[in-house]
């Protein structure tokens, strides 16, 4: 079963644009979260998707915005970008099932981004 | 106090010794409990996950969890030098038990020596 995958992989960009990353989830993942990870802060959550619904949200601005689709493929936003926003960007999914506690999140290899 | 804490080390052991990571977590409603690995350049793997008190062995890995001390740990026996990577204890927070946030520590550093 191919695992998660997410584009594009490495991303440069300057102040002030706006980027789009695109994640998909493993066959059968109905739920995709996001997160953020920079050497100061470590690996932050961003949001989480189920059901073409963000179902929680981390301590992020409005500038970073996301969606899920039928095929529970996911998108994120960033508008306006910072210099600050330079991180890896890292997808997650996981089944979503009825056994929730259980529940397992499996990583993507991480879109790179630069802002300069 | 960080929600979930672990020492950034690091932690170098011999090749062939035991290895030994832990995480403390504030949140007693925490529920599942994971432990990532996340070579340098690379996404983070999942290693172990554990759920009830007790230990729980695979391969050469063991979690341990005590949820009344709100501890998780990971044992790594006859530690390689392909272990060396960063070790992330990871804390699922459920919210109205229908969502997943994962909560992350900052790592623990694992050095293998040859």
């Amino acid at each position: 079963k191919a695992g998660v995958t997410q584009t594009p992989r490495y991303l440069i960009k300057t102040r002030g644009q706006q980027v789009t990353l695109s994640c998909s989830p493993i066959s059968g993942h109905r739920s995709v979260s996001w997160y953020q990870q920079t050497p100061g802060q470590g690996l932050q959550f961003l949001f989480e998707y189920f059901s073409e619904t963000q179902r929680n949200k981390g301590n992020f601005p409005g500038r970073f915005s996301g969606r899920q689709f039928s095929n529970s493929r996911s998108e994120m936003n960033v508008s306006t970008l910072e210099l600050g926003d330079s991180a890896l960007y890292l997808c997650a999914s996981s089944i979503a099932g009825t056994q929730l506690n259980t529940d397992t999140q499996y990583f993507g290899p991480g879109t790179r981004l630069t802002v300069l | 106090q960080k929600e979930v804490e672990q020492n950034s080390g690091p932690l170098s052991v011999p090749e062939g010794a035991i290895a030994s990571l832990n995480c403390t977590y504030s949140d007693r409603g925490s529920q599942s409990f994971f432990w990532y690995r996340q070579y340098s350049g690379k996404s983070p793997e999942l290693i172990m996950s554990i759920y009830s008190n007790g230990d729980k062995e695979d391969g050469r890995f063991t979690a341990q969890l005590n949820k009344a001390s709100q501890y998780v740990s990971l044992l790594i026996r006859d530690s390689q030098p392909s272990d060396s990577a960063t070790y992330l204890c990871a804390v699922n927070r459920r919210y109205g038990g229908a969502t997943n946030k994962l909560i992350f520590g900052t790592g623990t550093l694992l050095a293998v020596q040859p």
